[in-house]
């Protein structure tokens, strides 16, 4: 069965720092892609970076980056240099590549202070 | 850039009555997805579709059906309302199968209170 765990329910950080969500997941399957989504306080939810299981490098897109390990079936989300627009909840997604579902975490809420 | 619509944006419903939430996509997209938010549980799924006139049970079905007439359409029904049914409800699209064509993209969202 596949699963989704994101353990921290929130953080604080100042602006202009990195800040790294963790995020481990569950599946019997060896082909998957992870995903990461960031819903904004107007409740709206947007992708914004995505690994597939097979790639051994770390995805990366703008200020965020991805830290696959997949031998701990880790994909933690990194910010660099946030910015106080980073506030938003984060989630953790992953699909099997053979399946249709995608299976999200609980999210983590990202308080970026100035 | 996807567009998913969803309708309503919030609903009001007594316990007993039917409810029914609509999703239409215009991208040509094959899987669409019902998702449910509450608060600490993050986003659910309850039905999922990759072909017309075909849905499939997510993690959380009970209680709700679903209907893809088209492509384009995904409806979400609540035949009896319940108090536990209040909750934000998400709809999103995805082209699906291909490597590269996985991403989700979601409507607005509807709020749903059931009184």
């Amino acid at each position: 069965a596949q699963k989704v765990t994101q353990t921290q329910t929130s953080i604080s950080v100042v602006e202009k720092t990195t800040v790294t969500m963790d995020c481990v997941y569950e599946t019997r399957d060896s082909s998957y892609f992870l995903f990461w989504y960031k819903q904004t306080a107007s409740g709206e939810i947007v992708f914004l970076i995505r690994q597939d299981s097979y790639k051994k490098e770390n995805a990366t897109v703008g200020h965020y980056s991805l830290n696959f390990q997949k031998p701990k079936s880790s994909i933690g989300l990194i910010i660099t240099a946030t910015q106080i627009e980073d506030s938003a909840v984060y989630f953790c997604a992953m699909r099997n590549t053979n399946a249709y579902k995608v299976i999200f975490g609980k999210g983590t809420h990202l308080h970026v202070l100035p | 850039e996807a567009a998913v619509t969803q309708s309503p944006r919030s609903k009001v419903a007594v316990t007993g009555g039917k409810v029914t939430l609509s999703c239409h996509q215009t991208n040509n997209h094959d899987y669409m997805y019902w998702y449910r938010q509450d608060t600490g549980h993050g986003l659910r799924l309850i039905h999922y579709s990759y072909v017309a006139d075909s849905t499939e049970k997510g993690d959380i079905p009970d209680g709700y059906k679903a209907s893809r007439p088209s492509q384009e359409n995904f409806s979400l029904i609540l035949e009896l309302a319940s108090l536990s049914q209040t909750a934000v409800y998400f709809c999103a699209s995805s082209e699906g199968g291909g490597l590269e064509q996985n991403t989700l993209y979601f409507g607005a969202g509807t709020r749903l209170s059931v009184l």
